[in-house]
């Protein structure tokens, strides 16, 4: 079992729910990520927190809302969420920001 | 733009079998290069990691080679085991910029008993 635990592993939720995925890292990392996986697609990076600041935003869509209230826990915020937004969200840490990355289980989210 | 291709996208070979997953980038300006496993439904459990510097990396059954000139990384695995079925994901992280990681879509192997 690595470092980094996500909840909840499952979530279910419809077009016009709001709801939150956690992630927590307990390596010391100053760096934390949220990925997006699709089927067939290679990982797509959706945001980078380094040191508790958002350095970047892989032109993600306003109803994805990160928050990283410290260097151990990431949060993403979900709401009004669209069918093809069913993915596989993984959370990664790093030492630093271009250092090896460590990552969770994740959380298989499914739009209905 | 990085763009990372794994081929083939799976795999199936017998138990006990050596086998090699291919990895390719079109930008050798690299940082270094990660390989992960990735076990249905779980997230990325990394194996090796290679620096740009470097032209090999070697952990247990596994050996990763890197040639930055020709763009391309190999994941070599000895005496493939049932246990090693998974998929295998390259990821390359470039020198400079922002969202510098890009990874592959991965080879699916298989190991039959």
């Amino acid at each position: 079992e690595t470092g980094v635990t996500q909840t909840p592993r499952h979530l279910v939720m419809g077009m016009t729910n709001k709801k939150s995925l956690k992630c927590e890292q307990h390596l010391g990392h100053n760096a934390m990520y949220w990925y997006k996986q699709s089927a067939k697609k290679p990982l797509e990076l959706m945001f980078v927190y380094n040191f508790k600041e958002q350095t970047e935003n892989n032109s993600v869509p306003s109803r994805f809302s990160p928050e990283c209230p410290n260097s151990s826990h990431l949060f993403l915020h979900l709401h009004t969420l669209q069918p093809e937004d069913s993915a596989l969200y993984l959370c990664a840490s790093s030492q630093h920001r271009d250092d090896e990355q460590y990552f969770g289980p994740g959380t298989r989210l499914t739009v209905t | 733009k990085q763009e990372v291709t794994q081929i083939p996208a799976a795999l199936s070979v017998p138990e006990g079998e050596n086998l090699v997953l291919n990895c390719s980038f079109t930008d050798s300006a690299i940082y270094n290069l990660q390989w992960f496993r990735q076990d249905p439904g779980k997230g990325l459990t990394s194996l090796l990691l290679i620096q740009s510097s470097q032209r090999e990396q070697t952990s247990g059954r596994l050996n990763a080679s890197l040639d930055k000139s020709s763009g391309r990384s190999t994941l070599y695995i000895a005496a493939s085991q049932p246990g090693d079925s998974a998929t295998y994901l390259c990821a390359v992280r470039l020198q400079t910029g922002a969202n510098n990681l890009f990874f592959g879509t991965g080879t699916r192997l298989t190991v039959i008993p």
